[in-house]
């Protein structure tokens, strides 16, 4: 059974600071993993995603990275501001077997970039 | 209208009634899922559909029945649900294809409470 762990849980930095939210996943056998932003009471925005094959994405101030042998992956943030705050949810689409297709989230990192 | 949409954005609802939850999406996708997010859980994978064909029941309770009669559109019906199933429900869509699923985007969620 797939599990994805994020840590840390909670994260309160000041403006302007580079940050790294991580991702580890216990099953290799991926499709690719995404990462998600979650205001509060609202849905899901997509922020990056990575297929099994790449080692890495970007857009605008976001780097994600995927190491598929260790199981991980991780959200660089570059020169934080205060609207990045939000839940960041890392998802885990798996390969093989009983769980092919299925997506699997971490609890998330709260993420607090204060002015 | 663009993206993934859902109705309604609020709904409150005595363990008696019966309700139905409904999911759009205007992207041209072929696979549409109904998640679970509860407080201090992680989003839950409930239902996928693939081109109209349920490919993904997970243990979910036959109180809640999901109907997707085409691609672009999927509810979720509700009936004598109990307190803890009160929780977020987000719908999202993706294509699927030879090399698995693609990227997922989620409409803004049904705030469901039930009393």
């Amino acid at each position: 059974k797939q599990e994805v762990t994020q840590i840390p849980a909670a994260l309160s930095v000041p403006e302007g600071e580079n940050l790294v939210l991580n991702c580890s996943f216990t099953d290799s056998a991926i499709y690719n993993l995404q990462w998600f932003r979650q205001d509060p009471g609202k849905g899901l925005t997509s922020l990056l995603l990575i297929q099994s094959s790449q080692r890495e994405q970007t857009s605008g101030r976001l780097n994600a990275s995927l190491d598929k042998s260790s199981g991980r992956s991780t959200l660089y943030i570059a020169a934080s501001q205060p609207g990045d705050s939000a839940t960041y949810l890392c998802a885990v689409t798996s390969r093989y077997n009983t769980n092919a297709g299925k997506s699997t989230f971490g609890d998330g990192t709260t993420l607090t970039v204060k002015p | 209208e663009t993206g993934v949409t859902q109705t309604p954005r609020h709904l409150v609802m005595g363990m008696t009634n019966k309700k139905s939850l409904k999911c759009e999406q205007h992207l041209g996708h072929n696979a549409m899922y109904w998640y679970k997010q509860s407080a201090k859980k992680p989003l839950e994978l409930m239902f996928v559909y693939n081109f109209k064909e349920q490919t993904e029941n997970n243990s979910v309770p036959s109180r809640f029945s999901p109907e997707c009669p085409n691609s672009s559109h999927l509810f979720l019906h509700l009936h004598t649900l109990q307190p803890e199933d009160s929780a977020l429900y987000l719908c999202a869509s993706s294509s699927q294809g030879g090399r698995g699923p693609y990227e997922q985007y989620f409409g803004p969620g049904t705030r469901l409470t039930v009393t």
